[in-house]
């Protein structure tokens, strides 16, 4: 079955500044690959999303790539903001089954 | 509109009693999952409903776990005779329609599950 990589599970960035979350999947068929946001106590909310058709996809201060050869993409939040702190997911998907990422910390010190 | 709710928020419990965690999806969603969420760490896959469909329940820890889902629109897990390792929080997700086209999952805010 599909297999996700996060990294790294931590991430301490200065407000401002950039932060990159990676993930690698085992299975070339996943065509889907969505991230999640979640804050304390509430449930996963989705940020973005790629298809496998699409190498790159971007809204507003957030952008995803996809390498379908290399099977891994990327999350990229710049002019990262305090309230950008949350764990986030990624998650690789084959029809109905999806598989995720352990999640990544991310912290924004102001 | 309305997103998916879960009842209830916080559950505690003694060992070895039953608890039931409710799910009631986005309207119109023909797919709901289950997931577990252990402290600080990732969403490990419990069940799957889509339609009138039998249930790929592959990711059930132990025959404790079951769930249903009547009417193909709330759903019940049930945890039978719990223990501590059971605590975790309980996600539920829906999206509009299963197969081959990728829809996006919409999660409830989740069961917080303690068993004492």
């Amino acid at each position: 079955g599909e297999n996700v990589e996060q990294h790294p599970s931590t991430l301490s960035v200065q407000e401002g500044d950039s932060a990159v979350i990676k993930c690698t999947y085992s299975d070339s068929a996943s065509n889907y690959f969505p991230w999640y946001k979640q804050e304390l106590g509430k449930g996963p909310q989705l940020i973005i999303d790629i298809r496998s058709n699409v190498g790159e996809k971007k809204d507003q201060r957030i952008a995803v790539t996809l390498n379908k050869t290399a099977k891994h993409f990327s999350l990229h939040i710049t002019e990262t903001q305090p309230e950008d702190s949350a764990v986030y997911f990624c998650a690789a998907s084959i029809n109905n089954d999806m598989r995720f990422g352990a999640g990544t910390r991310l912290t924004v010190k102001p | 509109g309305a997103g998916v709710s879960q009842s209830p928020s916080n559950k505690v419990t003694e060992k070895g009693k039953d608890v039931e965690l409710r799910c009631d999806p986005i309207s119109g969603h023909t797919a709901l999952y289950w997931y577990r969420q252990s402290l600080g760490q990732g969403l490990e896959f419990l069940i799957y409903f889509q339609g009138n469909s039998a249930p790929d329940k592959s990711g059930l820890p132990s025959d404790r776990f079951s769930a249903e889902r009547t009417g193909g629109s709330v759903s019940t897990l049930t945890i039978q005779r719990t223990q501590q390792e059971d605590s975790a929080v309980y996600l539920c997700a829906s999206k509009q329609r299963g197969g081959a086209i990728q829809e996006t999952q919409y999660f409830g805010p989740g069961t917080r599950l303690l068993v004492l």
